[in-house]
């Protein structure tokens, strides 16, 4: 088991509706990406945060937001929910180096499944 | 832009039998690449990267993957499959100079049974 946890394990909500997801880093990681895992599928990129600011952000629009705390945890806002929001999200830890090239490997939490009704 | 592919949705082997899971990929320049596996409503876990080196990388739960250039591919191998090795794998890649981040591109997963 990786020491990246994650809250809250299951969520339904309505269409329309907004969802805070919260991620905590693995101690000594500095760097958290967010993923989207829909069934049957392989996680998709949706951003990183590095030092508290974005650092890279996938295909995904301005409605999901995220913030990364000076503790190095994260949350992951989803506004104006979707039915096709509906999936796993996964949160990844990581110790960034800053400089261009860094090998650093992901750790991932169990995720929060999400369903939109 | 970079991306993976996994040819085979699902792949059956005996226990005790060596087993393969492919991955071929496409990234610019020399590549970083992983190995995950997902058990059911699991995270991911890792596994083993390749960043540089050796083409024979060895990993956790007695894993090893072969870096192929030439044919830009990352299979996972291992000698002696196990019943508890059945879950979903994941290859991902990313490019070795991103100018900050650290996107994972992943492939859509094989899941390997294992059967008695």
């Amino acid at each position: 088991e990786t020491g990246v946890t994650q809250s809250p394990t299951h969520l339904i909500k309505t269409r329309g509706q907004q969802v805070t997801l919260r991620c905590s880093s693995q101690s000594g990681h500095n760097t958290v990406s967010w993923y989207q895992q829909a069934l049957g599928q392989g996680p998709q990129f949706i951003f990183q945060y590095y030092r508290e600011e974005e650092n890279g952000r996938g295909n995904f629009p301005p409605r999901f937001s995220g913030l990364q705390f000076p503790n190095y945890s994260s949350e992951l806002n989803v506004n104006a929910l979707e039915l096709d929001d509906s999936a796993l999200y996964l949160c990844a830890s990581s110790l960034a180096t800053g400089l261009a090239g860094s090998t650093d490997t992901q750790y991932f939490g169990p995720g929060t499944r999400l369903t939109v009704l | 832009a970079q991306s993976v592919a996994q040819p085979e949705d699902q792949v059956n082997v005996a226990e005790g039998n060596p087993l393969t899971v492919k991955c071929t990929y496409s990234v610019s320049g020399n590549p970083y690449l992983f190995w995950y596996v997902q058990y059911p409503n699991r995270g991911l876990q890792f596994l083993l990267k390749y960043i540089t080196g050796d083409n024979l990388v060895k990993g956790s739960y007695g894993f090893e993957a072969e870096f192929n250039k030439s044919q830009t591919s990352f299979h996972l191998k291992k000698p002696s499959a196990l019943v508890s090795d059945s879950a979903l794998y994941f290859c991902a890649v990313r490019p070795p100079f991103t100018g900050g981040g650290n996107k994972l591109t992943f492939g859509t997963g094989t899941q390997l049974k294992v059967e008695l």
